[in-house]
């Protein structure tokens, strides 16, 4: 069974600075996609950036970045500029098979 | 564009009473997803429906969870009798389907049903 690893339950940043939220999954499959949501206090699952793991090149989503790295099995997700907004809980999920596995989340706080 | 719409937002019950929970998916979706999250979890698949056909029930706790998705758009998740244990956020998700084109794979998710039983 895959399993999705968030190893960081709480992360802090200060305002306008960068933040990496680390992933790490355990498959057997080939082919798969990996996601990053984002879940604010409103419970609102949104995508943030997603990753199909035949592709080399990291996805990139405007201040968000991935750095996937297929082999190692990780796969984080980096905020540049961090708003304000950005707070909310983070959650890497892995989809094979139309099976979608969510890991543990990272809450992130954004200081002032 | 609408997404996808669940109601109610909140859900307060006494043990034992039956509930329902109902998600509309994104027009045109295909697959409509029904999740459990826990406080402080990540969602865990209970059901996915493919159309009208419930192909992954596995998670279902099929004693006192049912769920249906009549003419293949629409659903509605009920709990009888609701536990205690039951208390917990039910988020909705729906997506084009896989292998129906670029981006089919990404789920859309609602603002969720939290119950809470008393």
């Amino acid at each position: 069974a895959q399993t999705v690893t968030q190893s960081q339950p709480e992360m802090s940043v200060q305002e306008a600075e960068t933040v990496t939220l680390s992933c790490t999954y355990d498959t057997s499959e080939s082919d798969y996609y990996l996601f990053w949501y984002k879940q604010p206090p409103s419970r609102q699952m949104i995508l943030v950036i997603r990753q199909e793991a035949y592709k080399q090149q990291n996805a990139t989503e405007n201040r968000f970045s991935v750095n996937f790295q297929k082999a190692a099995k990780s796969f984080s997700l980096k905020i540049s500029d961090s708003q304000l907004g950005d707070a909310a809980m983070y959650f890497c999920a892995y989809a094979s098979n139309e099976k979608l596995t969510f890991g543990t989340g990272t809450r992130l706080t954004i200081i002032p | 564009e609408a997404g996808v719409v669940q109601s109610p937002r909140y859900k307060i019950i006494e043990k034992k009473q039956p509930v329902a929970f109902w998600c509309n998916p994104i027009s045109g979706h295909n697959t409509l997803y029904w999740y459990l999250q826990n406080l402080g979890q990540g969602p865990e698949l209970l059901i996915r429906y493919e159309n009208e056909e419930a192909v992954d029930d596995s998670q279902l706790p099929k004693d006192r969870f049912s769920a249906e998705r009549l003419k293949g758009v629409d659903s509605t998740l009920k709990i009888q009798p609701a536990e205690l244990g039951d208390s917990a956020v039910y988020l909705c998700a729906s997506s084009p389907g896989w292998g129906t084109g670029t981006g089919s794979y990404e789920q859309y998710f609602g603002p969720g049903t939290r119950l809470t039983v008393t």
